[in-house]
């Protein structure tokens, strides 16, 4: 496609419940990051996929949060019994290169804005 | 992983030239600086990307001094749509580490 793509793009749910969020990525890249932005801050990283292996999943703030990209290609971030706190925008981004081994831009998607109740 | 402190904000006007100065003063010898930017309700941007010296594309110029410890990016003649959020990262790559560390960036307002 044209650019990373996300959905939904908006999702409101009540606290308690579980939530799944896509992530498309720009065909052919390799790399998969999701971040967590709250309102006036930089994105927070949260975890990356080098294809479709997890290499990195230090930021994901509790076990509640996984993410997934079985294929190498779409990825899949799911928060479980979701919490108001867990209430922010959610990016994911890709790259053409590996990560950790290139210097390659990160291509941004434009988010799924997460609304916990 | 190198953190960076830049300035939480700045205001300029149109047709001016904005510098914007980031620190990185334990940037690691493997450590790339680069500069993104976002408008509100979008994400993050490439904008530049550099090592040493001087880098300069259509879009802006990137100094490094030779300590690395610092990196002033450079928007010549600013118009109103540069006014956005600018974020200065250093990232290990060649590393173990992929991730790209975000602070709160610099709010830069450009008024006519």
């Amino acid at each position: 496609g044209a650019g990373v793509s996300q959905s939904p793009r908006y999702k409101v749910t009540k606290r308690g419940q579980d939530v799944a969020l896509r992530c498309d990525p720009i065909s052919g890249h390799v790399s998969l990051y999701w971040y967590r932005q709250a309102l006036g801050q930089g994105p927070e990283f949260l975890t990356y996929f080098n294809y479709e292996a997890q290499q990195d999943k230090s930021g994901l703030p509790n076990d509640r949060f996984s993410a997934e990209r079985p294929e190498g290609s779409i990825s899949t971030l799911t928060i479980q019994r979701t919490e108001q706190r867990d209430s922010a925008m959610y990016r994911c981004a890709s790259s053409s290169g590996l990560a950790g081994e290139s210097t390659d831009t990160q291509y941004f998607g434009p988010g799924t804005r997460l609304t916990v109740l | 992983l190198a953190k960076t402190t830049q300035p939480i904000s700045m205001d300029s006007y149109e047709g001016q030239e904005v510098n914007i100065t980031c620190s990185h003063n334990n940037i690691a010898t493997n450590d790339y600086i680069t500069w993104y930017q976002q408008f509100p309700s979008q994400g993050p941007r490439f904008i530049i990307q550099g090592y040493k010296t001087k880098v300069t594309n259509e879009v802006a110029s990137l100094f490094i001094p030779a300590d690395r410890k610092s990196s002033t990016l450079s928007l010549p003649r600013v118009s109103l749509s540069d006014t956005a959020v600018y974020y200065c990262l250093v990232g290990a790559y060649g590393g173990s580490q992929g991730n790209l560390i975000f602070g709160k960036g610099t709010k830069l307002s450009v008024k006519p």
